[in-house]
């Protein structure tokens, strides 16, 4: 049973649109991450957070922005949609603390397609 | 920093045959290690993690790993696969203290009937 949730599940979009892709989880997680993931190809991370008013831009450049007002939520924003966002993009958080060892949560991803 | 590195990009197995997925990573400091599974189209899942103790650590789908300190290796095997574990596979590492998962680049399993 999924605890965080990614929504749009599927999107596909002309250029030059503005976009947001939203990501929720109901575990209380501190750290939230934004992962980009072409087709059979390895993540990489693109922005994370380790508590509400943090961000921080990931290994991957990425024109897109988040924000994190609130815990739970995580939103991730393109102003401008171009062909080369097409990807999926993949929506994480864990747990920090005593019993923060690194795993990961994922949400089921977000495939965008610009047209 | 800390990184990993899966042998193989691909491996195409028989159904019901053994499979082995190979895994390495650089640190030599105390680790945690997880494997995920991603199907078609979704996220990823935990297959299994090794956190502390026994160094054989087995997971869901009947899928094991062993934690080779010596050898810096955590390596996911399975006696007899299925249809039904064509996926991709990743495997993970973050060091104690640091807490950042670091991926490596995927392996992808296909089973052919």
């Amino acid at each position: 049973e999924a605890d965080i949730y990614q929504t749009p599940r599927y999107l596909v979009i002309g250029t030059g649109k503005k976009i947001t892709l939203e990501c929720s989880q109901t575990m209380g997680h501190d750290k939230m991450y934004w992962y980009q993931q072409d087709p059979g190809m390895e993540l990489h991370l693109i922005h994370y957070s380790y508590g509400v008013n943090s961000t921080e831009k990931g290994d991957l450049s990425s024109e897109s922005t988040v924000s994190r007002i609130r815990t739970e939520h995580f939103p991730l924003t393109l102003e401008s949609a171009r062909p080369s966002h097409t990807s999926q993009y993949l929506c994480a958080s864990s747990d920090s603390g005593v019993g923060d060892t690194g795993e990961l949560f994922f949400g089921e991803g977000s495939r965008l397609t610009v047209l | 920093a800390q990184s990993v590195t899966q042998l193989d990009s691909q491996v195409p197995v028989f159904e019901e045959a053994p499979v082995e997925l190979r895994c390495n990573y650089s640190s030599s400091v105390s680790v945690y290690l997880f494997w995920y599974v991603q199907y078609p189209n979704q996220g990823l899942q935990l297959l299994l993690k090794y956190l502390s103790g026994s160094t054989l650590v087995k997971g869901i789908n009947g899928f094991e790993a062993e934690f080779n300190k010596s050898q810096t290796s955590f390596h996911l095997r399975k006696p007899s696969v299925h249809i039904s574990d064509t996926a991709e596979y990743f495997c993970a590492v973050s060091d104690h203290g640091a807490q950042k998962l670091v991926f490596g680049q995927g392996t992808r399993l296909t089973i052919n009937p």
